[in-house]
């Protein structure tokens, strides 16, 4: 079964550097979204993106966040300066065609802890 | 805004019943979804209900009562393999999103 995959699995970053996690979504997939969870709490929305461009997104989602589709498989998140509230693990989720009855389908995660 | 409410763990035997309740109050309502999501895992799909009523699929159903903004997930024949926290989410008319509650921590004791 095709699935969602995100690299690293695990990321270490000192405070105030950049991240960038990789996510590459299901092939045949259009609408694709960042989620994070920060340890012991609930999953939290951050942005999704459909036709090269970012539908909608949260509060979280301020400047210091961007999502880009660099290539046909290829989604990323970067975080430009990273703080120590950022530790959280991302998921990466895609959907067909983000019609009301599918199933946001994740990836297995990026845990990022910042120093 | 969204508010989902769950309870935050449950405890039952192996080859048990248990049902997990969600109440939901939210701005518009365009369905609502249950995941599993094992410790250090993906959280993953296991059942959406958009219109009143009971959807089943093998050991787990899921029910809904829009009028009342509430649902429950039902597990049946519990395996220890069950023991996950079991997450409600619910997606906005207007958005593409999921807002999750916090998940329910199910236990199962052999």
């Amino acid at each position: 079964e095709p699935e969602v995959t995100q690299t690293p699995s695990h990321q270490v970053t000192q405070m105030g550097q950049e991240v960038i996690l990789r996510c590459v979504p299901i092939s045949n997939h259009l609408y694709f979204y960042w989620y994070r969870q920060i340890l012991g709490q609930k999953v939290e929305f951050l942005v999704s993106f459909y036709n090269n461009e970012i539908s909608e997104k949260s509060e979280i989602f301020d400047d210091q966040f961007s999502v880009e589709r660099p290539d046909g498989s290829n989604f990323t998140l970067k975080i430009r300066s990273t703080k120590l509230e950022d530790s959280a693990m991302y998921f990466c989720a895609s959907s067909p065609t983000g019609g009301s009855g599918e199933p946001q389908h994740f990836g297995d995660g990026t845990r990022l802890s910042i120093l | 805004g969204q508010n989902i409410d769950q309870p935050t763990e449950m405890t039952a035997t192996e080859g048990a019943i248990v049902q997990i309740n969600c109440t939901y109050q939210t701005s518009g309502f365009n369905g609502l979804f249950w995941y599993q999501q094992h410790a250090g895992e993906a959280p993953t799909f296991l059942s959406y209900n958009v219109l009143d009523g009971l959807e089943e699929k093998g050991r787990f159903s899921s029910f809904l009562s829009r009028s009342k903004g509430y649902s429950y997930l039902l597990l049946k024949e519990l395996q220890m393999k069950d023991s996950a926290s079991y997450l409600c989410a619910v997606r906005d008319r207007a958005d593409y999103k999921l807002s999750f509650g916090a998940g329910t921590t199910v236990t199962v004791r052999a």
